[in-house]
Parts: structure tokens; C-alpha cells; sequence
């Protein structure tokens, strides 16, 4: 009963390399998810993906880029890393847009 | 744009009593969601319970449940009969029920919960 898998766990990076954030779900759900969770603030969108061959930018988009790979798959890229990107991700799905949505455990990412 | 305002950025309750926790938010919209997530030191993100706008009925979950006034815009959480586990982040949420544009949540701030023993 795996739900919402997100690797890694936690990443250190330098500023500038890049990186990506996998996610994957085992729940048959249309929708997926990109947030990051700041001290202090609540969980911003950074990206979603209604259904599979879509994806659209959220409240926080600049700096990432997405992937939906197929229907279990979404996953998040840092091009070049700035310490601003420092933070919790979340990725999480939904069978539909009007249903709770499901999340992973989260990625801790520092950007020395 | 939506807003999800939580006032209280800290609550304190004993065990075994019950405490409200508050949450307002703007919209124009008629169509939509609300939720209260609960984040515990694990990190989790894990759903407490849920309200569609259009049910005049409070949602309850067990010892979970929500006053909804749609009129006033607002959506607060009553946890009932308090236990150290209920200690935790919480989260109130808001979807649009329209299915396009933004399709995700928006998050308030966050509510601390401590449970006194």
C-alpha cells in the first residue's frame, strides 16, 4: 500500500547544479501535484497535472520545470539551483479535482 | 484570488478537552471545497476531514468536526475529547470546484496544536 512515492528523502545541492524530484503513485489517480512548504508558511502549488499529457503552472512556477512521464509519474526539475529553492516538496494526486488529494512523505532540499 | 487566512498561529488544550480551531477564507466563488489537513512532526500531510460548499450539513469525523458558514466565509475545526496524538500542524485548504485554472489547494499558515498532558 505504497500511495505517493517521492525520492529522495532529502538532497544537499550547490547552488546552481540541477536536479529532479520523482514522484510516483500506485493509486490509478488523474491528477498530480508539485508543492513546496516554507517555515512559517503553508504549502504553495507549484505545478499540477490534471491528467496524463498535461501539466500547468501553479502559484510558484518560476525556477521549476515538470514532467508528467505517463499516468503513475510526475516529476520535478530544478534546472539551476538558487538558495531561494531551499525547502519541503511535496508532491501529491487525486482520482479527480474535486477529490482529496493523497500525499507523499516529502523531499527536505538545501541549496548551499 | 483565493485567500485561507488562520488566525491562530498557536493553540494550547489539555488532554481530554475540546478546542476550535479557526480558519477564514475569500472567495467569489459558489462552487467549492474546503479541507483540514493535520501535519504531524513525521512530516506527513494527512486528511482530517472534508466539506462540499454546497452541503449545508457540517462534516464530522469521529471526534473531528467542522462549524461551515458559508455566508461568513468561514470554516473552523473542533477537535473533541483532545489526545496527545491529535498534536500536530494543521492546515485548512480550499479548492476551486470550477475543475479549471489553478487545480490545486491553497493552504492558510497553519495552526500549532499543543496537547497538554
Amino acid at each position: 500500500n505504497a500511495g505517493v512515492t517521492q525520492t529522495p528523502k532529502f538532497q544537499v545541492l550547490k547552488t546552481g547544479q540541477s536536479m529532479t524530484l520523482q514522484c510516483a503513485q500506485d493509486m490509478n489517480h488523474n491528477s498530480m501535484y508539485w508543492y513546496r512548504q516554507d517555515p512559517g508558511m503553508g504549502l504553495r502549488l507549484i505545478y499540477y497535472s490534471a491528467s496524463e499529457g498535461t501539466t500547468d503552472k501553479g502559484e510558484v512556477p518560476n525556477g521549476y520545470n515538470v514532467s508528467r512521464l505517463n499516468k503513475r509519474e510526475f516529476s520535478l526539475r530544478l534546472e539551476s539551483a538558487a538558495p531561494s529553492q531551499t525547502s519541503v516538496y511535496f508532491c501529491a494526486s487525486s482520482v479527480q479535482y474535486n477529490q482529496p488529494q493523497h500525499f507523499g512523505d516529502g523531499t527536505r532540499l538545501s541549496i548551499l | 484570488a483565493q485567500t485561507v487566512t488562520q488566525s491562530q498561529p498557536e493553540m494550547s488544550v489539555q488532554e481530554a478537552e475540546t478546542v476550535t480551531l479557526s480558519c477564514t477564507y475569500d472567495t467569489s466563488e459558489s462552487d467549492y471545497y474546503l479541507f483540514w489537513y493535520k501535519q504531524p512532526p513525521s512530516r506527513q500531510m494527512i486528511l482530517v476531514i472534508r466539506q462540499e460548499a454546497y452541503k449545508q450539513q457540517n462534516a464530522t469525523e469521529n471526534r473531528f468536526s467542522v462549524n461551515f458558514q458559508k455566508a461568513a466565509k468561514s470554516f473552523s475545526l473542533k477537535i473533541s475529547d483532545s489526545q496527545l496524538g491529535d498534536a500536530a500542524m494543521y492546515f485548512c485548504a480550499y479548492r476551486s470546484g470550477s475543475g479549471g485554472g489553478a487545480d490545486g489547494l491553497t493552504f492558510g499558515k497553519g495552526t500549532h496544536l499543543i496537547i497538554q498532558p
